[in-house]
């Protein structure tokens, strides 16, 4: 199985802070990479696809980079409805696989 | 968009059998766009995707759970379902059933999810 792990696990940022979340594959996957926030209680919810791809109707402050091994995940300017665990998760191979998650909290 | 709905019986015994159906709505599960896929979380854990099943009934499980799960479609019912056998502590989870659309490689709808423990 293709291990993801993302740094931190937890974040601490103010209002207007730029953030971001890194993901590292144990193996190469493209940039079959994707991005789940997930508030507390709700299913997850996609915003970013394809390493950089923003799902329609996700803010433009959001934005994803990386391929291969490496990959990020920025919030420009957080907002407190920014609030939420994110997931990274791989499709490049089966089982899909999921990061262990990052809580992002607003200080 | 289609829109997902999970119904599952809450509370399942150990080495029992759990049964979670997901019924769609919003669009028909016939139509191709879509793997219809299960993926589950226990609490303080990880995503950890179950598997999945096309609507020509081709389906792909984690090689973790493949000796204990059946994904299944009923075009019928416009209903897909999970199941998973020989249940211990360790199955307790909010299940939840999503779309993996085609062109978009990702889960890009999600039902609601629904805890299953499992406990005597």
């Amino acid at each position: 199985d293709i291990q993801m792990t993302q740094s931190p696990s937890s974040l601490s940022a103010s209002v207007g802070d730029r953030v971001t979340i890194t993901c590292r594959a144990s193996q190469k996957i493209n940039t079959y990479l994707n991005w789940y926030q997930q508030k507390t209680g709700k299913a997850p919810k996609v915003v970013i696809h394809g390493a950089s791809s923003l799902q329609g109707g996700v803010p433009s402050r959001f934005s994803g980079n990386g391929s291969a091994t490496e990959f990020t995940l920025s919030i420009s300017s957080l907002q407190p409805e920014d609030l939420a665990t994110y997931y990274c998760q791989q499709n490049f191979g089966i089982p899909y696989t999921f990061g262990q998650g990052t809580k992002l909290e607003i200080k | 968009q289609v829109q997902l709905q999970e119904s599952g019986p809450g509370l399942v015994k150990p080495s029992q059998t759990l049964s979670v159906t997901c019924t769609v709505s919003g669009g028909a599960i016939i139509s191709g766009d879509y793997y219809w896929s299960w993926i589950r979380q226990s609490a303080g854990k990880r995503l950890e995707w179950i598997g999945r099943i096309s609507t020509d009934g081709r389906a792909n499980y984690n090689p973790s759970l493949k000796s204990r799960v059946s994904i299944s479609v009923d075009t019928s019912k416009n209903q897909f379902s999970l199941s998973l056998n020989s249940v211990t502590a360790a199955d307790t989870a909010v299940y939840y059933c999503a779309t993996y659309k085609v062109g978009l490689t990702a889960f890009d709808n999600w039902g609601q999810g629904t805890l299953v423990t499992v406990s005597s």
